[in-house]
Parts: C-alpha cells; structure tokens; sequence
C-alpha cells in the first residue's frame, strides 16, 4: 500500500521566515490532498493539487509525480501559521493515505 | 454553513458500552468516510461508503460498525467499546473528484 513520509518533523522559524515542507509517497498517486490542522482542531484543506503548482497567498504547493513527491512552501511565515500540516496522497480509489504530519511552530 | 457536521463533539463512554457517532452532510457528496487520529499514529480510515445502505471496511475496521441510511448520514458504532478506541474521530465526504472534506471531529474517551 501508499507509504508517506514528511519531513521535516517540526519546524520552528521566527516571523517572516520562509517554511519548506516535504512529502514523499511510495506509489503513484490519483491525488494530493494537504490539510492544516490547529491543536485540538479539524483538518481544513489547504490545497488540492493532483499534480503541477498551486498558488494560494503565501502558499504554493508542488506536485511531481514522476519524483513521487510534494511540497509546500510558506512564504513570510505568520504566527497564526502555527500548527500541523498534513499530507495526504490517494492511490486507490477514493482512500487518503495521510503523513505523519509537520508541526510548525512561528514566534515573533 | 459547515457543510459536514458532527454529534456529538465530545463523548465519555464505559468501557462494555455501545458509541454511536454521528456524521451529517449536506455537500450532495456520494462518499463519506471515518477516521480516527491518535498520537503516533496519525489518522486512519476505519470506514468508508460511496453510496446509501452499503459500507466498505477501511484499514483498522475491527470493533467498529458502520451504516449509511441516507446519501447525507453516515454513523460510526462501537458496539462493545474499549479503552483502545479513545481518540479523535473525523468524518469527511467528497464528491466525484478526490477532494475531501472534514468534519470539526469527536473527541471520545473511554473509561
């Protein structure tokens, strides 16, 4: 089945700074889904991206499939980044296999 | 309007005890699906449907039960739960494409 691996596993950057996430998956893939979650919070989808690059903001996610990767880039980081971000390829069907998840954490 | 709601937020249940959670949905969404998420072990799908009266079995399905009376409702049961199932436990729906959509979570605690 899917194996998907974030990297890194935390992250803390001060205000400002640019955040890069990682995420590597082990079959092909239908679909790239990331999620935002807060402690104690739902997941809120933070981009749909099957394949190619996606803007949203300061938000840009990168899909290379032939490389079995994923990525999402933070730029000028806010303290209301904070909080996990996870991954999640679909490969059969409909199923979401999720990552591990990156937690960010972004001080003043 | 949320469109994929959860009851009920919270629950503490005895160990021996029957759960049911609830999940409601009103994006006109074919699939919904239940996970649970706990430390260490990220989230994983327990249950999924993509159509009215049938349920498929997901990656941990055992001492779990599902149903999906209605294109809009899908529950979540433990029939006999157990200390184990303690967790966060999150419905999603999507559509013909493979986009999810999450619910704001239960959080159960057995004892």
């Amino acid at each position: 089945g899917q194996q998907v691996q974030q990297s890194p596993t935390s992250l803390v950057l001060q205000e400002g700074e640019n955040a890069e996430l990682q995420c590597n998956f082990s079959t092909s893939l239908n679909s790239m889904q990331w999620f935002y979650q807060r402690p104690g919070g739902s997941l809120v989808s933070v981009f749909y991206n099957p394949s190619g690059t996606k803007q949203s903001g300061r938000l840009t996610s990168t899909t290379v499939i032939k490389e079995r990767r994923s990525s999402l880039h933070i730029s000028s980081s806010q303290i209301t980044d904070s909080g996990t971000y996870l991954c999640a390829p679909t490969s059969s069907g409909q199923k979401l296999v999720f990552g591990q998840g990156t937690i960010l954490k972004v001080y003043l | 309007e949320a469109a994929v709601t959860q009851s009920p937020r919270s629950k503490v249940a005895v160990t021996g005890g029957k759960v049911t959670l609830s999940c409601h949905q009103t994006n006109n969404h074919d699939y919904m699906y239940w996970y649970r998420q706990d430390t260490g072990h990220g989230l994983r799908l327990i249950h999924y449907s993509y159509v009215a009266d049938s349920t498929e079995k997901g990656d941990i399905p055992d001492g779990y039960k599902a149903s999906r009376p209605s294109q809009e409702n899908f529950s979540l049961i433990l029939e006999l739960a157990s200390l184990s199932q303690t967790a966060v436990y999150f419905c999603a729906s999507s559509g013909l494409g493979y986009e999810q959509y999450f619910g704001p979570g239960t959080r159960l605690t057995v004892l």
